[in-house]
């Protein structure tokens, strides 16, 4: 069956640093893959997604992920961290129907 | 500027209730769907819709119902056959089965 895992519940990361955020997928199927934000008590926020083309995907806010086919993964990173970027990520997968996987999300903590 | 408007954003169910949450979208997007998240887990994908007057079950679909009579709207009913139906629900549209889903903000449904 078609999945994704977000192996670390939180991420913890000073103002400043470099943050990443991981996320492998189940290998069946082709794996289209998203990055989301969530907000407290807000909706998700769509940061960056791979169908297809090159590995290295830059998105919004000065995110990017890159696919790694031999991994199967799907890492988001960001070179400096901001207080701002505290939030919960998820990485769902996506199929031919547009229904949407999700695992249970990574909370990343930026500390200043 | 167009977007997706769920209402209310809290709402609290009596037991035996039937309650129904609103999802409204301006975007002329032809897909909707419905999630629900609960605390330390991931959406799960209740109903969707690919297009007006056609919807399918998704994952966690008994206890609910749903209406696509308009390509704006997409209704979502929790009836008391759901026993346990204190979460977040989130609303999402997409263009395409390949395009980002975006997000309303959310309605918390709670038990009287």
């Amino acid at each position: 069956a078609q999945s994704v895992a977000q192996p670390e519940d939180q991420v913890n990361v000073a103002e400043g640093n470099p943050l990443t955020v991981k996320c492998t997928y189940s290998v069946s199927g082709n794996p289209y893959l998203f990055w989301y934000v969530q907000y407290p008590n807000r909706g998700l926020q769509f940061l960056l997604k791979y169908i297809t083309g090159d590995n290295l995907v830059k998105g919004s806010y000065g995110f990017e992920a890159e696919f790694n086919k031999s991994q199967t993964s799907f890492h988001l990173k960001k070179p400096s961290a901001l207080v701002s970027d505290s939030a919960l990520y998820f990485c769902p997968r996506g199929g031919n129907t547009g229904k949407l996987i999700f695992g249970q999300g990574t909370t990343l903590q930026v500390k200043p | 500027d167009g977007g997706i408007t769920q209402s209310p954003k809290y709402l609290f169910r009596k037991e035996g209730q039937n309650v129904t949450l609103s999802c409204e979208q301006n975007l002329n997007h032809d897909a909707m769907y419905w999630y629900r998240q609960d605390p330390g887990q991931g959406l799960r994908l209740i109903y969707y819709s690919q297009i007006v007057n056609d919807f399918q079950k998704g994952d966690i679909a008994e206890g609910y119902s749903v209406s696509r009579e308009k390509k704006e709207s997409f209704p979502l009913t929790v009836t008391s056959a759901q026993k346990n139906p204190t979460a977040f629900y989130l609303c999402a549209s997409s263009r395409d089965w390949n395009q980002p889903q975006h997000f309303g903000d959310g309605t918390r449904l709670s038990i009287l």
